[in-house]
């Protein structure tokens, strides 16, 4: 079957723009996982849904970075007025039941270049 | 503070050359330790999941292996095609975040 889809598969975007990133998570799997991985590190997590709602938002590195889904289906997560430190690859995962120890399945990622 | 260390960063082995790689956690109640392998331009694809001290998980070439406070991917007789970076993480008891180590980049030689 279909597993997680993200677009844009790359970005490049003038510092001080918004850019939306978006995921399609594997249909059924109520869990959805934002993270983002710079160069040569691991994955910094970002945000949880459960659902369409977000328990857990702690990851978010700043105000000019928020997430939401529609539903246990797409989910954006939006960056406003772009800095250079966050050029990085936004990875997004899935997961069929958040909150118990289910493994996560990752998309391709979106690579941000914030010039 | 809970964190994920992985050790070496970067592992050079011949094939056939048998090597572990090293995972060391500190977290405040574990609930699972995963290990991924991400190949260059992809997203990270699902290998283990281990619960408890003393579990162990076996694909093909590959054996995880679990402690109180690290893990340890062991690679039997490696091929080329095993070259990637391996990563590890924890779920701790608040159930929501993952904490991933930076990686182990391997490259098996011919």
């Amino acid at each position: 079957g279909a597993g997680v889809s993200q677009s844009p598969s790359n970005k490049v975007t003038e510092k001080g723009k918004d850019v939306e990133l978006r995921c399609d998570p594997i249909s059924g799997h109520t869990a959805l996982y934002w993270y983002r991985q710079r160069l040569g590190q691991g994955l910094e997590f970002l945000i949880y849904f459960q659902g369409n709602s977000a328990p857990d938002k702690s990851g978010l590195p700043s105000d000019r970075f928020s997430a939401e889904r529609t539903g246990e289906s797409v989910s954006t997560l939006t960056i406003q007025r772009t800095q250079q430190e966050d050029s990085a690859v936004y990875l997004c995962a899935s997961s069929p039941q958040g909150g118990l120890t289910y493994e996560q399945y990752f998309g391709p990622g979106t690579r941000l270049t914030v010039t | 503070e809970d964190q994920v260390t992985q050790s070496p960063e970067a592992l050079r082995l011949q094939e056939g050359e048998s090597s572990s790689l090293n995972c060391s956690y500190t977290v405040s109640g574990l609930r699972g330790l995963f290990w991924y392998r991400q190949d260059p331009g992809k997203g990270p694809e699902f290998l283990f999941t281990l619960y408890s001290a003393g579990e162990e998980k076996e694909k093909e070439r590959l054996k995880a292996t679990l402690t109180k406070k690290e893990s340890f991917l062991h690679i039997t007789a490696p091929k080329p095609e095993d070259s990637a970076t391996y990563l590890c993480a924890v779920q701790a008891n608040n159930f929501n975040k993952f904490y991933f180590g930076s990686g182990t980049k391997l490259n098996v030689k011919p």
